[in-house]
């Protein structure tokens, strides 16, 4: 079973504070992305990688940046957290080339920003 | 927007009921894929359709995919308690293999 998992399950920090997110895949996934999910907005995709040290940006990087220096470990950074970072961050990742195959996905962390 | 848009956002049936949810998006796609979400969970993937495929089978779970009307559904037949979830249709434009949109979903609650 290919497993993903996310270093925190729940996370309260305060406006200013820098924020790892750590995500790892166990099943040599080329593949990985960070999303966040809001009511109503479904899920966006923040940043993505498709291999070491290499990261593209999805439709909502402002405030993120991310890094990529093992194949199985992908880390969201947010580098001053603010109040309207206060989301679901999920993680997730797929074999191959393929952007659009099979998503495997963390369990998320809930990030709350006071 | 290429997202797919979940029909209903919410449904509310009995258990042994089936649940039909529907998925309408856009521009043309290479697949589709449904997924489900527990909640404050991460997403699950319950099955792939490609773009010429019509109809897929997975136990209790059928997708259908109609490319003409650019709209897919996801029926669940003799529903559980376990089953209650949300559930998102995603899509995978043809147009740009390094995009992939999800709805917002649909909320099933399936009373014991």
């Amino acid at each position: 079973d290919v497993k993903v998992t996310q270093s925190s399950r729940y996370l309260v920090k305060r406006t200013g504070e820098k924020v790892f997110l750590e995500c790892v895949q166990d099943m040599d996934h080329e593949n990985m992305f960070w999303y966040r999910q809001d009511p109503g907005l479904g899920l966006r995709l923040i940043y993505f990688s498709y291999d070491v040290k290499m990261k593209e940006k999805g439709d909502i990087p402002e405030g993120y940046s991310v890094s990529r220096e093992k194949k199985e470990r992908f880390s969201l950074i947010l580098e001053s957290a603010s109040t309207n970072q206060t989301s679901m961050y999920l993680c997730a990742s797929t074999i191959g080339a393929g952007f659009q195959e099979t998503q495997y996905f963390g369990p998320g962390t809930r990030l709350l920003v006071l | 927007s290429q997202q797919g848009e979940e029909d209903p956002q919410a449904l509310s049936i009995q258990e042994g009921e089936n649940a039909t949810m529907n998925c309408s998006y856009k521009t043309s796609i290479n697949n589709l894929q449904w997924y489900r979400q527990n909640s404050g969970r991460g997403l699950v993937h319950l099955i792939l359709i490609r773009s010429n495929e019509r109809e897929k089978h997975s136990g209790r779970l059928r997708v259908t995919l109609d490319t003409s009307k650019k709209s897919s559904s996801l029926l669940i037949t003799a529903s559980r308690a376990a089953d209650t979830a949300s559930y998102f249709c995603a899509t995978g434009p043809r147009a740009n293999f390094n995009k992939f949109y999800f709805g917002s979903g649909t909320k099933l609650n399936v009373k014991p």
